[in-house]
C-alpha cells in the first residue's frame, strides 16, 4: 500500500536559517505529491502540490521537488521566519486528481526570534 | 481558498456518552467529505469518505456502528462518535472538497473521553 515518511521533529530553527524537510513516499503508479501546513488552532492548508516526475511545486518561499528516482519530496525554504512555525503534513495521493491522501506523520517546525 | 469550519473545538464527555462533531463548508458545496483521526505522533489516517445523500465508505478497521456518519446536505457532515470510551481520545479532522477541487480541511476537533 501507499505510506508517507517524513522526519521526526521538532525542527528548531533560528529565523532566517535554512529549513529542509525530508519525505519519502511508496505508491503504486505515479502519484500526486503534497505538502500541507498546519498553523496552531488552524485546519491543514495546502501549501504545494506537484503531479509528476521533476515537477516544483512552490509557495510563500517554500518549493519541493517530486524525485522519482529516489521517490523524495522534500520541503525547503531559504530564510525561515517565525510565522513559519506550524505542523508541516507531506501526502501523497494515487492520481492526479484530488482523491483520498495518504499523510506522513507531520514535522514541526519551531522558528525562534 | 474555501473554509471548512469543524465545531466543536475541544470536547470532553464521560465514558458511554456519545459525541456528534459537526464539518461545514461554508462557500462552497461538498460532494465529498473525508473524516481523519490523528493518533499524537502518527499520521492522519482516513476513516471514511462520504458522499452527500448516501452512506459513508469505511476505511478496513473502523467500525461503522462506532463511528456514525452522516452527510445529509451538500454543506454539512456530521461524525458521532457512540458510546465513547477512552480509547476514542484523539484528534479528528473533516475535509471537504466539491467536483475535482482539492481538499480543504476543518480545524480539527480534539476529544477526551474520561
Amino acid at each position: 500500500g501507499n505510506s508517507v515518511t517524513q522526519m521526526e521533529g521538532p525542527v528548531t530553527l533560528s529565523e532566517e536559517a535554512f529549513l529542509t524537510i525530508n519525505c519519502t513516499y511508496t505508491a503504486t503508479g505515479y502519484p500526486s505529491l503534497f505538502w500541507y501546513v498546519q498553523y496552531p488552532g488552524e485546519g491543514l492548508q495546502l501549501l504545494l502540490k506537484a503531479t509528476k516526475a521533476d515537477d516544483k511545486g512552490s509557495n510563500k518561499g517554500f518549493e519541493a521537488t517530486y524525485r522519482k528516482e529516489t521517490t523524495s519530496f522534500h520541503l525547503e525554504k531559504g530564510s525561515v521566519q517565525v510565522s513559519d512555525s506550524a505542523v508541516y503534513f507531506c501526502a501523497l495521493s494515487e492520481n492526479s486528481g484530488y482523491s483520498t491522501l495518504t499523510f506522513g506523520k507531520g514535522t514541526m517546525l519551531l522558528v525562534s526570534p | 481558498g474555501a473554509v471548512v469550519s469543524q465545531h466543536p473545538s475541544r470536547v470532553i464527555c464521560k465514558s458511554g456518552t456519545s459525541v456528534k462533531i459537526e464539518c461545514r463548508s461554508l462557500d462552497f458545496q461538498a460532494t465529498t467529505m473525508f473524516w481523519y483521526r490523528q493518533f499524537p505522533k502518527q499520521s492522519l489516517m482516513l476513516m471514511a469518505t462520504s458522499n452527500e445523500g448516501s452512506k459513508a465508505t469505511y476505511e478496513q478497521g473502523v467500525e461503522k456502528d462506532k463511528f456514525l456518519i452522516n452527510h445529509a446536505s451538500l454543506t454539512l457532515s456530521t461524525l458521532t462518535v457512540t458510546s465513547a470510551h477512552p480509547e476514542d481520545s484523539s484528534f479528528y479532522i473533516c475535509s471537504a472538497r466539491d467536483l475535482g477541487a482539492e481538499a480543504f480541511f476543518g480545524q480539527g476537533t480534539r476529544l477526551t473521553v474520561v
